[in-house]
């Protein structure tokens, strides 16, 4: 079980496009879901908390406007990165929490290159 | 500001060998994650420490938590070469399970035949 799935898995998109990426929780409902983001060779660094039914929170540094984050239902959130350029290309992972455990369980991760 | 820092950062080891990653944060917290990550891949966990003293043992790999030092490590004994990967150690900011983590700039581990 609290299997997290990311669609696409993969994307590749001209600059100036938007792109949506869905984080789904498979088999747990998940009030709290989180956005990561992963550049080439280093670690991962939270972007945002996607709470379902309200607005996400964004980490200092990160522009709400540019990453659209939208938590319509416990077991989806969705990021939209808006007008992508090429410094957006990145490895984006979304975890979710089971309420009932003590773990993050995270996506297979969404490589996002911009051209 | 929570800061977690993991040593050391790059680690070629022969097969046979033990070895230990130590993991450091700045600020309180109640729970402590390691995971696993391979070439293109995303994170799988290993390990999850919620008390001081906790110790988890999975295969080859062993974790352990002291709170009070604030300090994590993960032992490797016997290292084959199947465990070469990046190990992140993280920790959880605030004290709810509505909290993002806070990761190491992570361990990437190579062992050799």
């Amino acid at each position: 079980g609290a299997v997290v799935s990311q669609h696409p898995s993969r994307v590749i998109c001209k600059s100036g496009t938007s792109v949506k990426i869905e984080c789904r929780s498979l088999d747990f409902q998940a009030t709290t879901m989180f956005w990561y983001r992963q550049f080439p060779k280093q670690s991962l660094m939270l972007m945002a908390t996607s709470n379902e039914g309200s607005k996400a929170t964004y980490e200092q540094g990160v522009e709400k406007d540019k990453f659209l984050i939208n938590h319509a239902s416990l077991t989806l959130s969705t990021l939209t990165v808006t007008s992508a350029h090429p410094e957006d290309s990145s490895f984006y992972i979304c975890s979710a929490s089971p309420s009932t455990r003590n773990e993050q369980f995270f996506g297979p991760g969404t490589r996002l290159t911009v051209l | 500001e929570l800061k977690v820092e993991q040593n050391p950062l790059f680690l070629s080891m022969q097969e046979g060998k033990n070895y230990t990653i130590y993991c450091n944060y700045s600020t309180t917290s109640d729970r402590l994650y390691w995971y696993r990550q391979d070439p293109g891949k995303s994170l799988e966990s290993l390990f999850v420490l919620l008390s001081n003293g906790a110790v988890k043992q999975e295969g080859r790999l062993m974790a352990s938590l002291d709170t009070k030092a604030r300090l994590s490590t993960l032992h490797i004994t016997a290292a084959v070469h199947d465990l070469s990967a990046t190990y992140f150690c993280a920790v959880v900011r605030g004290g709810g399970g509505a909290d993002g983590l806070t990761f190491g700039k992570g361990t990437h581990l190579i062992i050799q035949p």
